[in-house]
């Protein structure tokens, strides 16, 4: 069974720092990969997707992640945190042609002025 | 802002009662999944519908059932309910079938307290 891990429940950054979210995740075969993001009182974004193609993937609202085999992870990064990126961000985990998502349990990110 | 829309999405009941949620998946998309957010929790999957018919559940007992209508649209019904019910139900619209079938669309989702 495939599973994810976020390390670090709260991440906090200053405005204008790198934004590093970790992620690892467990799967026999290889996986689709996703970020998403969630803010207050929303339901969920897809921020980017892995499906393998190119490792170094890019999405929207200026994240990047690298996906890297032999270390079996996917963080998510952003050169320069704004504020408005304040928000819960999710890692999950899908095997081809399965139904379900599995979701990490989330990174709460605070961006400081 | 996606085009899927969940209903209500606040909603209060005691423990033994049952409940329904809604949801109106995007247009063009014939599948929906359904999640539930605990609190601090990512979202656990507890089924998909593709067709009308149950494609896919995770670890949910039965007492959790869901429909899904020709229009595409879904219901999640839970029976009995406990209080470790309580959680933000989520909604997922897609279109199975094409490249796209891997990108879910999330709805607000339905924000359940079990009293």
């Amino acid at each position: 069974a495939q599973s994810v891990t976020q390390l670090g429940s709260h991440v906090s950054v200053s405005e204008g720092a790198l934004v590093l979210l970790r992620c690892n995740y467990s799967s026999s075969v290889p996986p689709y990969l996703f970020w998403y993001v969630q803010y207050p009182n929303q339901g969920l974004q897809l921020l980017l997707k892995y499906t393998s193609a190119a490792t170094l993937v890019k999405g929207i609202n200026g994240f990047e992640a690298e996906f890297k085999k032999s270390e079996t992870s996917f963080h998510l990064t952003k050169p320069s945190a704004h504020m408005s990126d304040a928000a819960e961000y999710f890692c999950a985990v899908r095997l081809q042609g399965a139904q379900k998502l599995v979701f990490g349990q989330g990174t709460r990110l605070t961006i400081n002025p | 802002e996606t085009g899927v829309t969940q209903s209500p999405t606040h909603l209060i009941k005691t423990r033994g009662q049952q409940v329904t949620l809604r949801c109106s998946s995007q247009s063009g998309h014939n599948t929906v999944s359904w999640y539930q957010q605990a609190l601090g929790q990512g979202p656990q999957f507890i089924f998909q519908y593709y067709r009308e018919e149950e494609n896919g559940r995770g670890n949910f007992p039965p007492r959790f059932s869901g429909l899904q209508f020709p229009n595409y649209s879904s219901e999640l019904n839970v029976n009995a309910l406990e209080l470790d019910d309580s959680a933000l139900y989520l909604c997922a619209s897609s279109r199975t079938g094409t490249e796209t079938n891997e990108k879910l669309f999330f709805g607000s989702g339905t924000q359940l307290s079990v009293l």
